[in-house]
């Protein structure tokens, strides 16, 4: 069990940029999750897998967001036109069965400039 | 709607115990978490509790769950400075997909 993986751990980029993200989850954990943490926030839940399939949004997730888990292994999070308010923590986290936790990656963290 | 407080800070000495409470709203939770998160760092699992049970300890930590009050509480005995950390209590969403968390609480312990 190599834990969730996350790249990069660090992003800095302007305003108006795009970025993607990747999460590894632990092998054989069929779902996976995006959060968004804040400063002095707990995480706010994003998106949602099971396998290959996105089973739920957030209102969170504007349009120009965009979530992709093509294999149902790892997942890529984009944010197109990135601004200021984009600044955060991403999280990903990653589940097995139904009675089984959720396990988080150390995070992406995103400051745009 | 789901929500979880907690209280923001918590300040204890090295040696003490730690006693963390979380409120939550969803009755329906079937799971209740507790996550620690160094600076910098992701979300550590610390434990977890059924909603059918009243306590759950794991070493030095035990949590008590109160389901008619939906009041969750993480005790930390014998509390050392690596425990200083944010604490964040955590409940299931009703469609049992995203967690659900507090805006955690700043456990501070000195020496």
């Amino acid at each position: 069990d190599t834990g969730v993986s996350q790249n990069p751990r660090h992003k800095i980029t302007k305003r108006g940029q795009n970025v993607t993200f990747r999460c590894d989850p632990i092998s054989e954990h069929n779902r996976l999750y995006w959060y968004r943490q804040t400063l002095g926030q707990g995480p706010e839940f994003l998106t949602y897998f099971q396998n290959e399939a996105q089973l739920e949004k957030s209102r969170l997730l504007s349009d120009r967001f965009s979530a992709e888990r093509p294999k149902g292994s790892f997942s890529t999070l984009e944010i197109q036109r990135t601004e200021q308010g984009d600044s955060a923590m991403y999280l990903c986290a990653s589940r097995g069965q139904d009675n089984q936790p959720q396990h988080f990656g150390d995070g992406t963290r995103l400051s745009i400039l | 709607g789901e929500d979880v407080e907690q209280s923001l800070f918590l300040s204890v000495r090295e040696g003490d115990s730690s006693v963390i409470n979380c409120t939550y709203t969803d009755s329906s939770s079937t799971y209740l978490y507790w996550y620690k998160q160094e600076p910098g760092a992701g979300l550590q699992l610390l434990t977890y509790i059924f909603s059918n049970m009243d306590m759950k300890q794991d070493q030095r930590l035990t949590v008590l769950l109160n389901k008619k009050d939906k009041h969750l509480s993480l005790r930390i005995a014998d509390t050392q400075t690596g425990d200083s950390a944010i604490y964040f209590c955590a409940e299931m969403t009703q469609a049992g997909t995203a967690l659900i968390f507090g805006k955690g609480t700043t456990l501070s312990v000195s020496s």
